[in-house]
């Protein structure tokens, strides 16, 4: 498959832990974020959103926060499976031209 | 409902040709983006299209060009194909400004 990111910042979780990916973003005027995930040679995959006047949102086994103060988003992902094994983007929208930006992602490692 | 297609999924070129990549959005989608990937620069946008217009744009240069048809699909252009136009070429679609769903992609390769 596609090498997404040679240089990638790599977390490596134990199967059954809880994961914490980190993304900082740079523009006080976004107003809404999605997390992606991209699995080796596919399109990146809508994990969860959130918008700026939440702080916290939840799905099946993951949960989005958003810190605004120190603009900072971070995806939790409870039970971390094999599967859950991919590259995991950040992706902000702005305000103003509607544009998203994606910041340079994270990869995700589950050791057995 | 059927996800985003891209086509073709692999395409080679030389440095001078150029390229046409086609994208179906989800139906009942009327935005169509599309990023390029590369693992330097990592997920950049292109442009958006709306209703078969282009409502925003990225910085890059006036050789990638995209257009949108009535039904939505949407196809993007690249001429003058130089070696770092190699990148896996991506669309996603939404039924308007918020969450986008993403095809496969087209991996170009520029030799």
């Amino acid at each position: 498959g596609e090498s997404v990111g040679l240089h990638l910042p790599t977390l490596s979780v134990q199967e059954g832990d809880n994961s914490i990916i980190n993304c900082a973003y740079s523009n006080s005027a976004s107003d809404y974020f999605i997390w992606y995930k991209q699995e080796s040679g596919k399109g990146p995959q809508f994990i969860i959103d959130i918008r700026s006047n939440m702080d916290k949102r939840q799905g099946q086994r993951v949960t989005v926060l958003l810190n605004k103060t120190v603009k900072h988003l971070s995806l939790q992902i409870a039970a971390t499976q094999p599967g859950d094994s991919a590259v995991y983007f950040c992706a902000e929208r702005d305000g103003y031209g509607q544009n998203f930006v994606f910041g340079p992602g994270t990869r995700l490692s589950v050791l057995p | 409902k059927a996800g985003v297609t891209q086509t073709p999924r692999y395409l080679i070129k030389t440095r001078g040709q150029q390229v046409t990549l086609s994208c179906s959005p989800i139906s009942g989608h009327r935005s169509v983006s599309w990023y390029q990937q590369t693992p330097g620069q990592g997920l950049q946008f292109l442009f958006e299209y709306f209703s078969e217009t282009q409502r925003n744009k990225g910085n890059f240069p006036g050789r990638f060009s995209g257009r949108q048809f009535s039904n939505s699909r949407s196809e993007m252009n690249v001429s003058t194909l130089e070696l770092g136009d190699s990148a896996l070429y991506l669309c996603a679609s939404s039924p308007s400004t918020d969450t986008q769903y993403f095809g496969p992609g087209t991996r170009l390769t520029v030799l």
